[in-house]
């Protein structure tokens, strides 16, 4: 049972413009969500949170929309760089679920000039 | 280097040999977690160890794995008579405090061959 979904598993964008990452979970109790960026052979890099009682959060060039109602979160990055090529995971955490983090499958961005 | 480490990076078993992983948590830290990747997946959460206590052990098969934090020293994850399909990444994180609303840190990550 797949609890935190990706369902794009690759994204193409053109240096400079937007681009934006989804993710959706089924769990009502996730309260914590995080995005993780991933180089090949390397672990993941924490890139932004947001808990629930936020609908945005912002560092930068990265944003971060979430939807309770539609249990469904976003990442955006603008504006995009080559540097940004990596894979993108969603993960979640629920209070009381032991600090354990749900990750999704993630997406592979590809930033091309 | 103040980073969560990880050793050794690449790891091959023969089946049936044991595999011992190593994590050394951010200074400061003394929550540590492992996951495991499998080839085209996410991570899977594994177990949530504190100095000495094992606090959730929800991921770990059953048989074959074990982990310890002991209280010098790093982390191990042991998987004993490894099989081909124990082959994966595994990941190692750590957090201050343990607290929910808290940012896991990751390692590098072992890779895990078993020929």
């Amino acid at each position: 049972d797949q609890q935190v979904k990706q369902n794009s598993p690759s994204l193409s964008v053109q240096e400079g413009r937007i681009s934006i990452l989804n993710c959706d979970y089924t769990n009502s109790m996730f309260d914590y969500f995080l995005w993780y960026k991933k180089y090949p052979a390397e672990g993941p890099t924490f890139l932004i949170s947001i808990s629930s009682i936020k609908d945005k959060n912002e560092d930068g060039r990265f944003t971060v929309f979430l939807n309770k109602s539609a249990k469904h979160l976003s990442l955006h990055i603008v504006p995009s760089q080559p540097g940004d090529s990596a894979v993108y995971f969603c993960a979640a955490a629920a209070k009381g679920g032991g600090n354990k983090l749900t990750f999704g499958t993630g997406t592979q961005l590809k930033v091309e000039l | 280097n103040a980073g969560v480490m990880q050793n050794p990076r690449h790891l091959v078993r023969r089946r049936g040999q044991e595999a011992r992983l190593r994590c050394s948590p951010m200074k400061g830290h003394s929550h540590v977690y492992w996951y495991r990747q499998l080839p085209e997946e996410g991570l899977k959460f594994m177990v949530y160890l504190q100095k000495e206590n094992i606090i959730d052990e929800s991921g770990m098969p059953k048989e074959r794995f074990s982990a310890e934090f002991p209280k010098e020293g790093p982390s191990i994850l042991r998987i004993q008579q490894v099989v081909r399909g124990d082959s994966a990444a595994y990941f190692c994180a750590s957090s201050p405090n343990g607290a929910v609303f808290e940012v896991q840190y990751f390692g590098p990550g072992t890779r895990l061959t078993v020929t």
